[in-house]
């Protein structure tokens, strides 16, 4: 089974708009992580925000927030007010292991958001 | 800039031969993580290093594939007998191991990539 999936390939939001990318994830482990990870088009991997199994509360940085609902195994980023520069390749990844200290990170196949003017 | 930086940035080669990439993490971090990733899909994970050790190792890397870390900082990725196949994106992280341990908040840097295409 896929660690992580990503049903949209492509988006499209208009910008100023919010968009929300989903993200679904398979675990045993009660102790994982989750990431966003945005990537131009020059192809360098952009860390936006972190989601931890434990957390009680959703992850917010900035113009982004994790809408983490735990028992649907679920982990959608929103983007508020998307700009021009939003315009790119956006991964969710999960690091299983927690406990044992272990460092497997799984990336899902990605969301392509293209914003328009 | 003290970024991660890989080097080269781009490899052609002939399938057959070898061909080593490099990585420079970040000074202070002590985890090295080396992805691949093809078009069109996420990085793949391969490997990683816990300062000179290599704690965890994919399926995906196969006998072909090698790589080290030998003092700790710099790593190398070694393909031999490249096929094909192995044209990619190869992607190199670092990060500094949590200081609340099994809190999960390791943030991966990554760095610009090595993209290998082999004739």
């Amino acid at each position: 089974a896929q660690k992580i999936t990503q049903t949209q390939p492509g988006m499209f939001v208009q910008e100023k708009e919010a968009v929300t990318l989903d993200c679904t994830y398979d675990t045993s482990d009660p102790s994982y992580g989750l990431f966003w990870y945005k990537q131009p088009s020059s192809g360098e991997m952009i860390f936006l925000i972190y989601q931890g199994s434990y957390d009680q509360q959703n992850a917010t940085e900035g113009r982004y927030s994790l809408n983490f609902q735990k028992a649907r195994k679920s982990a959608n980023l929103v983007i508020s007010a998307s700009q021009l520069g939003d315009s790119a390749m956006y991964f969710c990844a999960m690091r299983e292991g927690l406990r044992y200290n272990f460092n497997k990170f799984y990336f899902g196949s990605g969301t392509k958001l293209n914003v328009k003017p | 800039d003290t970024g991660v930086s890989q080097d080269p940035r781009h490899k052609i080669t002939k399938r057959g031969q070898n061909v080593t990439f490099r990585c420079d993490p970040i000074s202070e971090h002590n985890r090295l993580y080396w992805y691949r990733q093809t078009l069109g899909q996420g990085p793949e994970f391969l490997t990683y290093f816990q300062n000179e050790a290599q704690l965890e190792k994919s399926r995906l890397l196969s006998d072909r594939f090698s790589a080290e870390r030998p003092k700790g900082s710099f790593s190398t990725l070694e393909i031999q007998r490249t096929e094909q196949g192995d044209s990619a994106m190869y992607l190199c992280a670092s990060s500094l191991e949590g200081r609340l341990s099994g809190t999960g908040q390791e943030t991966q840097y990554f760095g610009p990539g090595t993209r290998l295409l082999v004739l």
